[in-house]
């Protein structure tokens, strides 16, 4: 079946402008969660929502990040003003049980 | 919350079996333990989880200590395509109940022919 995908593969920004990256879930999928992952790093969490409801935004660095799933499936991470410490890959996952189900990643270069 | 220590790298010969260990000296009784692998530009896969005892699936083997304070993830016949990076992550709570994997360094293994 389908898994997770995200769209654009790739961005490039100019510093400053705003950006949004978006995840679809495998269908059903109640949990979502975004990741950022700097080079040669491993993930490190954002915000996990459960249906529509934010649950946990902790990870979020600054209050230029934004998260949303206003339906419950879809999902949006927008970053606004972007700066040049944003540049990962922004990954999105899904859950169901124990198991995270992960996209294939959003890599970000903010020039 | 338990943290987990990895070596950095590894390697091992295509056809041997790959033995990657993990230390989680400070897991409490109830946390499981998980590995996930990246391979490049992808994100990470799922591979298996346990909590006390050895658990074997179609991608690998766990064996936790009876102390569970390190487990040992085995590939039983490597290959180029697991040449990947591996994360053992021990289950943290997160807010309101949820499960955070908290990902580290993880293991580069490199497969060589």
């Amino acid at each position: 079946g389908a898994g997770v995908s995200q769209s654009p593969r790739y961005k490039v920004a100019k510093r400053g402008q705003d950006v949004a990256l978006r995840c679809d879930p495998i269908s059903g999928h109640v949990s979502l969660f975004w990741y950022q992952q700097a080079l040669g790093q491993g993930p490190e969490f954002l915000t996990y929502f459960q249906n529509e409801a934010q649950l946990d935004k902790s990870g979020l660095p600054s209050d230029r990040f934004f998260a949303e799933r206003p339906e419950g499936s879809v999902s949006t991470l927008k970053i606004q003003r972007t700066q040049q410490e944003d540049s990962a890959v922004y990954l999105c996952a899904s859950r169901v049980g124990e198991t995270q189900y992960f996209g294939p990643g959003t890599r970000l270069l903010v020039l | 919350d338990a943290k987990t220590t990895q070596p950095p790298s590894m390697d091992c010969a295509e056809g041997r079996a790959a033995n990657l260990p993990c230390n989680h000296s400070t897991i409490s009784g109830n946390e499981y333990v998980y590995w996930y692998r990246q391979i490049h530009s992808q994100g990470p896969q799922y591979i298996i989880h346990g909590l006390k005892n050895n658990e074997t699936n179609e991608m690998a083997s766990l064996i936790i200590t009876e102390d569970r304070k390190s487990s040992t993830l085995i590939l039983p016949h490597a290959t180029l395509r697991d040449t990947a990076v591996y994360y053992c992550i021990v289950r943290v709570e997160g807010r309101r109940g949820s499960y955070i994997p908290t990902f580290g360094r993880g293991t580069s293994l490199i497969v060589h022919p």
